[in-house]
């Protein structure tokens, strides 16, 4: 069974601070790898997508990178602000059988500082 | 487009009575799913469907909990009888697969449950 690893679990820092996600997943068959935002009490907002066979997606100041045979992504967030604060989740889907089931991690809180 | 709508927003009921949750899709999406998301377990998938048709209803807790989609524009998620435990935020999402996997999911906004 897949599973889907977020670290850190909460994250504070500074305003204008470049700061890493990471994502670790331990079944490297995925198909494609997805990044949420999660405002308190909202919904999940999209982020980035990458498909199986690409190294990386960029959108602003995000950019996700993806290494499936380490069975790891990141997402960089590029001069911090405020309104960066929120809950970021991964998740991953199955490449055979119910491709397009997604696994998701537990996330990581971040609060950024002004 | 008016993304993913889910109904309602908020729903406070009490233990045993019967509780439903509505979805209406992205149009021309082909896959919905159902999510129910706690601080304990985080996301959990119950089921979800393709082309109206129940795929995987694996992760639907008890056979309390049923769900249909009698058209691609509609999907009802019903809990008979609630309990306390059941107290949670619902997701729908969906997802225009079209047979391939490079697509990703679009979230609802959600319906909290409180059963008291």
């Amino acid at each position: 069974k897949q599973e889907v690893t977020q670290i850190p679990a909460a994250l504070s820092v500074p305003e204008g601070e470049n700061l890493v996600l990471n994502c670790s997943f331990t079944d490297s068959a995925i198909y494609n790898l997805q990044w949420f935002r999660q405002d308190p009490g909202k919904g999940l907002t999209s982020l980035l997508l990458i498909q199986s066979s690409q190294r990386e997606q960029t959108s602003g100041r995000l950019n996700a990178s993806l290494d499936k045979s380490s069975g790891r992504s990141t997402l960089y967030i590029a001069a911090s602000q405020p309104g960066d604060s929120a809950t970021y989740l991964c998740a991953v889907s199955r490449v055979r059988h119910n491709f397009n089931k997604f696994y998701f991690g537990s996330g990581t809180k971040l609060n950024v500082k002004p | 487009d008016a993304g993913v709508i889910q109904s309602p927003r908020h729903e406070v009921t009490e233990m045993g009575q019967e509780v439903t949750l509505r979805c209406k899709p992205i149009s021309g999406h082909d896959y919905l799913f159902w999510y129910r998301q706690t601080m304990m377990r985080g996301l959990e998938l119950l089921i979800y469907f393709n082309n109206n048709v129940p795929i995987d209803d694996s992760g639907m807790p008890e056979d309390r909990f049923s769900a249909k989609m009698p058209n691609a524009s509609f999907s009802t998620l019903k809990i008979q009888p609630s309990e306390p435990r059941d107290s949670a935020v619902y997701f729908c999402a969906s997802s225009n697969g079209q047979g391939r996997a490079d697509y990703g999911y679009t979230f609802g906004s959600g319906t909290r449950l409180t059963v008291v």
